[in-house]
Order: structure tokens, then sequence, then C-alpha cells
């Protein structure tokens, strides 16, 4: 089982450039979110999902864009990369909508200069 | 507010010493689901346990124990005769089970624990 893919890795932008960074889980699970994880900050949710076509913002939304077209993948868009953004992204998934552990992707590291 | 705290940023231990890692939370909600996950130096985030907030039974998993408190709104995590490969850093976090759909983690700032041979 692949569980949750994230890609790519590792990622360097420029400010001002966008791009997205892809999530893919083949567990048919019905929830997905997004977190990013800074030094001493923990983990913060940025978007969530609880299933194709819903999507709502977490605690730091601000420069993301995410879309669920399908079960399977939720991507994440930064619009206009900036420096503030350089973090360690997490997606996760899990099934059921209430309170249910988490099964997190390796993560993507994306440094903005 | 819902908040977690793990006050201990980092901590070195020897090789088969006892070690405790600390998690206060707070919420308003009586019903409440706490969780620890585990980021290894490789850097994925695995899942160790749930606990809610009606059961306050402390759990033991091989050489992992949790003591669960409510009357000090508390979830430590205790590794009996640490192991090398326990270090770490251990993240507690606290989702609210009352409103709608939710699986939002609320995540203390982690504790980085350090297995010394």
């Amino acid at each position: 089982n692949a569980g949750v893919t994230q890609t790519p890795k590792f990622q360097v932008l420029k400010t001002g450039q966008s791009m997205t960074l892809q999530c893919a889980q083949d567990m048919n699970h019905e929830y997905m979110s997004w977190y990013r994880q800074d030094p001493g900050m923990g983990l913060r949710l940025i978007h969530y999902s609880v299933g194709a076509g819903i999507t709502d913002q977490g605690e730091v939304p601000n420069g993301y864009n995410v879309s669920r077209s399908t079960t399977e993948d939720f991507p994440l868009r930064l619009l206009s990369a900036a420096p503030s953004q350089t973090s360690v992204y997490f997606c996760a998934s899990s099934r059921g909508l209430r309170n249910q552990p988490q099964h997190f992707g390796d993560g993507t590291r994306l440094s903005i200069l | 507010a819902q908040k977690v705290t793990q006050a201990q940023t980092e901590i070195s231990v020897v090789e088969k010493e006892d070690v405790t890692l600390d998690c206060v939370y707070e919420t308003r909600d009586t019903t409440y689901y706490l969780f620890w996950y585990k980021q290894p130096p490789s850097g994925e985030l695995v899942f160790l346990i749930r606990r809610n907030s009606f059961d306050e039974q402390n759990e033991i998993s091989g050489r992992y124990s949790w003591n669960f408190q409510k009357s000090t709104s508390s979830f430590n995590f205790t590794i009996t005769a640490s192991q090398v490969v326990d270090s770490a850093v251990y993240f507690c976090a606290l989702s609210e089970a009352q409103g709608g759909a939710t699986n939002k983690l609320i995540f203390g700032t982690g504790t980085l624990l350090a297995v010394q041979p």
C-alpha cells in the first residue's frame, strides 16, 4: 500500500512563483488535510476537505488554495510564493470525518528564496 | 480556545532510562480526543495513540504507556527502558468531538527526545 504520497519531496522557489504540491491517497479516505510544520510551532492546519468537492480553511489558509475533484487527490497551490511560506508541508488523510487518526505523507520541504 | 502545551523542548537520556514526555491541554468542550504522534529523524509522522475524554484508563503498549488525567488536563507519555530507536520528536495533539465533521488537530510544539547509547 502506498498510503499518502506527496510530491515533490523538495522544492526551491523564487519569491512570486507559483506551484502546486501534490497529495494522493489510495485508502479511499474521506478526509484529507494539509499542515505546515515550522520550527518551534508544531504543525498547523492550512486547509482540509471532508470529501470530493468540499474544502474549508484551517488555521493558516492565507496564500494557499486547495481543491478536491476526486477522493484520491488533494493538491495545495501556492499562488505567489513568499519567504514566509518556507516550511515543511504534510498532507494527511483519515477514514471517517470525526477524530480519527491521521495518516501522514512523508512531507514536502519547500524553500522560498 | 484550544491549546496544547509541551513544555519540554528537548530531553536527553541515556539508553535504558525511563523518560516521561509531558502534555497539557486546554479545551472548553467536554468531549474531545487526544493523540500522540512520533516524528523520527527521517521526517514522517507516525500515529501512536488516540484517547477520548471519557476514557481515563491508563494504557500500556510494550515499553510505551500513557497517563491521562482530566483533573490536571494532562496526557503524559512514558517510555520505559528507552532505546536509541526512540530518538524522535514527539507531538501531542487535540481534536474536539463536538460540532460538525472534523478531524482537525491542534498540535503542541513537540518534544525532541535524544536517547544516547
